[in-house]
């Protein structure tokens, strides 16, 4: 059975460096048929897509976080890392991770339990 | 970016009562659609993918429709255990968006 666990600080001050990582068990990071996903969300709001990654390192981002996100792989480790930079109290979130199959059932199919982040000095 | 919107923003209904979610693209999307439910406390699952079909395990009282910019969850007979928030997403084109969710509370 496949499982994503998220993983980092869950206190960031203002203005630094958030950084979480994603590690996937019972299956390869490494597919063809598989982007690898962050999502947040906000307390007491809807989800926001922040960005994918394939195991080649082709990235996709949402526009309004662009600049200051980097997602990045390791296919030696299974993991995927969300960086996010100068990051302020509105990035303060739950944080997911998520595989989004593109092939047999297009969405977001397994999930980690998410992890909360706070931003704040 | 592709807005998507949905409504109503909060609906209240019955437990063996049907429920009808709605999910607008801001541009055509084809049937690039994925509903997902979020109960309390835990991660999203994913109901239907390609507007239509159901995910893995999702039972048949969920069913999906729409292409092009206008999308339907439904919800027929509802379980107590339905009720929670659901949230479309288009698959479309990058970057993905999610809408705002409904939240599908017991009247």
């Amino acid at each position: 059975q496949l499982q994503l666990q998220e993983s980092g600080p869950g206190l960031v001050r203002p203005s630094e460096t958030l950084s979480l990582t994603c590690t996937v068990s019972g299956g390869s990071i490494s597919s063809s048929h598989f982007y690898w996903t962050w999502i947040r969300q906000p307390p007491g709001k809807g989800l926001e897509w922040i960005g994918s990654i394939f195991y080649t390192g082709t990235t996709y981002y949402n526009r309004s976080l662009e600049g200051r996100v980097t997602i990045s792989v390791d296919t030696s480790k299974n993991q995927f890392s969300l960086k996010m930079h100068s990051v302020s109290a509105a990035d303060t979130a739950l944080y997911f991770c998520a595989r989004d199959d593109s092939y047999d059932s297009p969405g977001y199919d397994y999930w980690g339990q998410g992890t909360q982040v706070t931003v704040s000095s | 970016d592709i807005v998507v919107t949905q409504s109503p923003a909060t609906l209240s209904l019955s437990p063996g009562e049907r429920a009808t979610l709605s999910c607008t693209a801001s541009v055509s999307i084809s049937t690039y659609v994925a509903w997902y439910q979020q109960k309390p406390g835990q991660a999203p699952r994913l109901l239907m993918f390609d507007a239509s079909k159901r995910a893995t395990g999702i039972p048949a009282r969920f069913s999906g429709s729409g292409s092009g910019t206008d999308f339907t969850l439904t919800i027929s007979n509802l379980e107590p255990e339905d009720f929670a928030v659901y949230y479309c997403q288009q698959r479309s084109d990058w970057p993905r968006t999610f809408g705002q969710g409904t939240k599908l509370e017991i009247k």
